[in-house]
């Protein structure tokens, strides 16, 4: 079965504080992985792609991929109160890669 | 830009009764669309996907189906809804660099 699993499952960091989320994934053959960060009655919103292995950054949100290790993950430097949401990973699979796998989401608190 | 239009905002529906979710997207020609559930702070869990006009494949069984009769159009139903079909329910479109969501439809079965 194609799983995406998240940790943790909840994350409360100090204003100012380094948030850092984490994800494996069971298909060695995924080739796209993204970030989706989502607010309460709101539809998620995409934060970051990453397609290669190593770190990615854009601005304070930093993602590293290891396909080898089957993980991927997301540093979120300098967090503010607005960072609070329900953060995905989601990883695609399958053939032709259709079937986009979303992980299970870990619930960040950015306390001011 | 592409945006992706959904209908309706909410729905509250009875058990045993029908269901017709609907979705729209404009700036891109012949996109990859997929119908996603959430259940309240839970995970997206993906329900089809559709790469081209009159063809969805489905990806996990919830008494549901869904259409594509154009293409720009994704549809969902079922002829028959139960509790367990209560949720957010995301049309998404797929680009090469991102999956792109709609607002979603908000279902309540009561």
């Amino acid at each position: 079965q194609q799983k995406v699993q998240q940790s943790p499952e909840s994350l409360i960091v100090p204003e100012g504080g380094m948030a850092s989320l984490n994800c494996t994934f069971s298909d060695r053959n995924s080739q796209y992985f993204w970030w989706y960060r989502q607010h309460s009655g709101e539809g998620p919103k995409a934060l970051m792609s990453i397609f290669s292995n190593g770190d990615k950054k854009e601005g304070r949100f930093t993602a590293h991929l290891n396909k080898a290790s089957l993980y991927v993950s997301l540093h979120i430097k300098d967090s503010q109160p607005s960072d609070s949401a329900l953060y995905f990973c989601a990883v695609s699979m399958g053939t032709g890669g259709y079937k986009v796998v979303f992980g299970s989401g870990t619930r960040l608190l950015v306390s001011p | 830009a592409q945006t992706i239009h959904q209908w309706p905002v909410a729905e509250i529906k009875a058990v045993g009764s029908p269901l017709s979710l609907g979705c729209t997207i404009k700036g891109k020609s012949s996109p990859n669309l997929y119908w996603y559930w959430q259940a309240t702070g839970g995970t997206l869990q993906q329900l089809f996907y559709s790469i081209t006009v009159g063809q969805v494949e489905s990806v996990v069984q919830l008494n549901l189906s869904a259409s594509r009769p154009k293409d720009d159009q994704f549809i969902l139903s079922t002829e028959k809804l139960l509790l367990s079909h209560s949720g957010f329910y995301l049309c998404a479109s797929r680009t090469d660099t991102e999956v792109f969501f709609g607002k979603g439809t908000r279902l309540t079965v009561v």
